[in-house]
């Protein structure tokens, strides 16, 4: 299986709402990071978090990170219509190894 | 910064045909990254380049598919032959290092007849 995996596959919410992604991984890893990808467009980075960082906030998004469980989340406070994407893991193994991208989140914010 | 570019944005070919898709990447960017990404096989990674230098090319399907990399401004992702199971969204994306936040290109919608 791969090395980031997402959960849930797809998620649908109304606006206003907190939206909830996990993602899982194998190895240890250097760092973790969250993009999102509008329909037909290439994937925006959204946020870095490091091995050594348990959690990181930028703006409604707020990203935790669990060594332990090998595991990170990425919360998305008061969602808007906006919002609706899909949202990728990526996590960077050591050696300076490239990214390797999960499967994906389908967020879907209705008003 | 114009970001990453990428060309054309579409295209349609006929199968058999020879398909080169082009990047240019971020300026000051060492690594460069090629992706395909369709609804069966999500997103995939076909090779990567670090100084323009090919490190990994295991994603790469077959021999039809080749990618160069001539200098730190531009690669070429090409197909040939192309067959109609190489239609996808092929991106491009580029960051300081292969590890690092990575930034992606506009993508190509390639559509194989």
């Amino acid at each position: 299986s791969q090395q980031g995996e997402e959960d849930p596959q797809a998620l649908s919410i109304q606006e206003g709402e907190n939206a909830t992604m996990n993602c899982s991984y194998k190895t240890s890893i250097n760092n973790l990071q969250w993009y999102r990808q509008n329909s037909g467009r290439g994937l925006v980075h959204l946020i870095l978090i490091r091995s050594n960082e348990r959690e990181k906030h930028s703006g409604r998004l707020r990203v935790t990170l669990d060594t332990s469980k090998k595991s990170s989340s990425l919360l998305i406070t008061a969602s808007r219509a906006a919002d609706t994407a899909s949202y990728f893991c990526a996590s960077s193994t050591g050696g300076g190894n490239k990214l390797t991208f999960g499967t994906g989140t389908q967020l879907k914010v209705e008003l | 910064d114009a970001g990453v570019i990428q060309s054309p944005r579409h295209e349609v070919t006929e199968m058999g045909q020879e398909v080169t898709l082009r990047c240019k990447p971020i300026s000051g960017h060492n690594s460069l990254f090629w992706y395909r990404q369709t609804m069966m096989r999500g997103l995939e990674l076909l090779i990567y380049f670090n100084n323009n230098v090919p490190i990994d090319d295991s994603g790469m399907p077959e021999d039809r598919f080749s990618a160069k990399m001539p200098n730190a401004s531009f690669s070429t992702l090409k197909i040939q032959p192309s067959e109609p199971r190489d239609s996808a969204v092929y991106f491009c994306a580029s960051s300081l290092a292969p590890q690092e936040t990575q930034y992606f290109g506009p993508g190509t919608r390639l559509l194989v007849l």
